[in-house]
């Protein structure tokens, strides 16, 4: 009950497409849901995060779809670009007030110039 | 501001060597946590404190101890090094209404 699926494991896109990355879960007490961007050789760095009473979240490039009935979200990165290639994970949040993360197994995306 | 530094970048320990793997956060923050990062399971909590004083197993626990040495710094240390702990370790830390926060990580191989 405290796993979060991710999809797909990895992913290419041709530069201008759109990525689109998919997370479920279900533990329906989870009440933060983080995105996360990690390039080689660094840290996973916060991309865009959404909570539960909201539906779509929009960042410049980054939109996230969040489906509370299907209990899934997902991130869409539209006019993808070769920066764009990074590791994604998606997470979300025990609210527990230990703010303990669960993670997603990660997507490897690669935009083609 | 240097966030979340970790200390070493890179190790690598024969089996059975212990070692303490560094961890400090200068944004103030109450809650720390240690991960761990392997090729196709994302980031395993392994241990976490969620205020100064105090700390509790994650999900990967085993043949890991820590210290909450302060409100800054956390440590990580490996009694006796297992090949499978060869791992990229993570440090992040959080404050109120904020997200994790990474460190860049500790490569750390065990032969």
């Amino acid at each position: 009950q405290q796993q979060v699926k991710q999809s797909p494991q990895s992913l290419i896109v041709q530069k201008g497409g759109i990525s689109i990355i998919n997370c479920a879960y279900e533990n329906t007490a989870f009440d933060y849901f983080p995105w996360y961007q990690q390039f080689p050789g660094k840290g996973p760095a916060l991309l865009i995060a959404i909570r539960p009473d909201v539906s779509e979240k929009k960042e410049g490039r980054f939109t996230i779809s969040f489906n509370k009935s299907a209990k899934q979200f997902s991130l869409h990165i539209m006019d993808s670009q070769p920066g764009d290639s990074a590791t994604y994970f998606c997470a979300a949040s025990n609210p527990t007030g230990t703010y303990k993360y669960i993670f997603g197994t990660g997507t490897r995306l690669k935009v083609l110039a | 501001n240097a966030g979340v530094t970790q200390t070493p970048k890179f190790q690598v320990l024969k089996t059975g060597q212990s070692m303490t793997l560094q961890c400090a956060q200068d944004m103030n923050h109450n809650s720390m946590y240690w991960y761990r990062q392997d090729p196709g399971m994302g980031l395993r909590l392994i241990y976490y404190s969620a205020s100064e004083g105090t700390t509790d197993k994650g999900e990967v626990p085993n043949g890991y101890n820590v210290s909450r040495l302060n409100k800054r710094e956390f440590s990580l240390r490996l009694e006796s090094a297992a090949p499978s702990q060869t791992s990229v370790y993570f440090c992040a830390s959080k404050g109120s209404n904020q997200p994790q926060h990474f460190g860049d990580g500790t490569r750390l191989s065990i032969l």
